[in-house]
């Protein structure tokens, strides 16, 4: 079955980066794109980056544009999301979600992304 | 940006009886709008897409209905397990979500 395994949570410094790692299992790794959503206490889901898994091509969010990094690595079926130049309002449940024409059909279990000095 | 508003925020129903639960869309999204159910610590769900196509595995008692920029998500006979938060997510235009709708236990 299709499942996304991210990485476990982090505590960073303000400033510091953070670097999110979502493995696929259960299908092929690069017929999908992924998209990368946050999940900031009290506030609404919001997309911060897409990735073609299969050519490594991605669109960013205008808010997260400057800090963020999506990469992928096919042989591991694995992409990444980095944020840097943190700050405690990054602080947030951060998620990959695969991408089905914009119909979010599977996600990750969540990454809890701590900022705090 | 497409700005999506859901309504109400929080809405107290008993079990057995039925939701309903909109989301309006600032410009048109045509049919391109996907309903999700959250739980605490849980991550969301996908339950409806195309406005009103349930995804594998969610039961009948789902259903929505919409175009255009006025969409509605029913939950009929609500059961314990649909005590949640519910989003809207229009995919026109990239991805925007609503603010979500907390379905309490009245």
């Amino acid at each position: 079955q299709v499942q996304l395994v991210q990485s476990g949570a982090e505590v960073k410094k303000p400033g510091a980066s953070v670097k999110v790692s979502c493995k696929a299992t259960g299908y092929t790794s690069t017929n999908y794109a992924m998209y990368w959503v946050r999940q900031a206490p009290g506030q609404r889901l919001e997309w911060m980056g897409w990735i073609n898994v299969g050519n490594g091509n991605t669109k960013y969010s205008q808010k997260f544009q400057v800090r963020v990094t999506i990469i992928r690595d096919t042989s591991a079926s694995t992409a990444y999301m980095e944020l840097s130049s943190l700050r405690s309002e990054d602080t947030a449940v951060y998620y990959c979600a695969r991408d089905n024409g914009g119909i979010l059909d599977h996600w990750g279990q969540g990454t809890l992304v701590t900022v705090s000095s | 940006e497409i700005v999506m508003t859901q309504s109400p925020a929080t809405l107290s129903v008993s079990p057995g009886e039925r939701a309903t639960l909109s989301c309006r869309a600032s410009q048109s999204v045509s049919s391109s709008l996907a309903w999700y159910q959250q739980k605490p610590g849980q991550a969301p769900r996908l339950l409806i897409y195309g406005a009103s196509t349930r995804a594998t595995g969610i039961p009948a008692r789902f259903s929505g209905i919409g175009s255009g920029t006025e969409f509605t998500l029913t939950i009929s006979g609500l059961q314990s397990e649909d005590f949640a938060v519910y989003y809207c997510q229009q995919y026109n235009d990239w991805l925007t979500f609503g603010g979500g709708t907390k379905v309490e236990i009245k």
